[in-house]
């Protein structure tokens, strides 16, 4: 059974800093990995989505990689800013469908 | 677009009642779930559907009832509503089932007394 794990589950960093929020996956059978935000009483919004034959995907300040073989993905957030601070989900698609399996989230805190 | 839209936002319900969740997309998207948010579970499947007429259970399909009858509409009803699906839910839709982007609504959070 796929399991989906984000470490750690909360982070606070002063702003202007680089930071690095973790995600492994038990089984890499899987379709893609995608990023998601949610603010707080919010939806989620997709950030990226890495399909499994790529290494990694950039947008803006975030960089997502991808390394299926050893089951982990890190998401990248340079120059953090108070508005970055949110909760991180990742979630997998199994490669037997489209159903997302999704990790338990990182609550990031960036402070001013 | 308005992507994936959800009503009600709040809703209160006594035990034993029913009620539907309403979720639509207007992206023409063939794959459609509800998912439920808990704290300590994450996201958990209920339900899905891969176009009109076709849905299946997902992790936690007890207690609720889907249907497609549309590309657009996906409603999520509760038959007799109890404690344990006090929850924020949402629905998602993506392009067609397998590798793709999904979208998820902004979310229904329901009290169950």
């Amino acid at each position: 059974k796929q399991e989906v794990t984000q470490i750690p589950a909360a982070l606070s960093v002063p702003e202007g800093e680089n930071l690095v929020l973790n995600c492994s996956f038990t089984d890499s059978a899987i379709y893609n990995l995608q990023w998601f935000r949610q603010d707080p009483g919010k939806g989620l919004t997709s950030l990226l989505l890495i399909q499994s034959s790529q290494r990694e995907q950039t947008s803006g300040r975030l960089n997502a990689s991808l390394d299926k073989s050893s089951g982990r993905s890190t998401l990248y957030i340079a120059a953090s800013q108070p508005g970055d601070s949110a909760t991180y989900l990742c979630a997998v698609t199994h490669n037997q469908g489209g159903k997302l399996i999704f990790g338990q989230g990182t609550e990031l805190s960036v402070k001013p | 677009n308005a992507g994936v839209t959800q009503t009600p936002k709040f809703q209160v319900l006594k035990t034993g009642q029913s009620m539907t969740l309403q979720c639509a997309q207007d992206m023409n998207h063939e794959y459609m779930s509800w998912y439920r948010q808990d704290p300590g579970m994450g996201l958990r499947l209920i339900h899905y559907s891969v176009g009109a007429g076709i849905t299946d259970q997902g992790e936690v399909p007890n207690g609720y009832n889907v249907s497609r009858s549309t590309t657009e509409d996906f409603p999520l009803r509760l038959l007799s509503a109890a404690p344990s699906q006090t929850s924020v839910y949402f629905c998602a839709s993506s392009y067609t089932w397998g590798p793709y982007e999904q979208y998820f609504g902004p979310g229904t959070r329901l009290t169950v007394t």
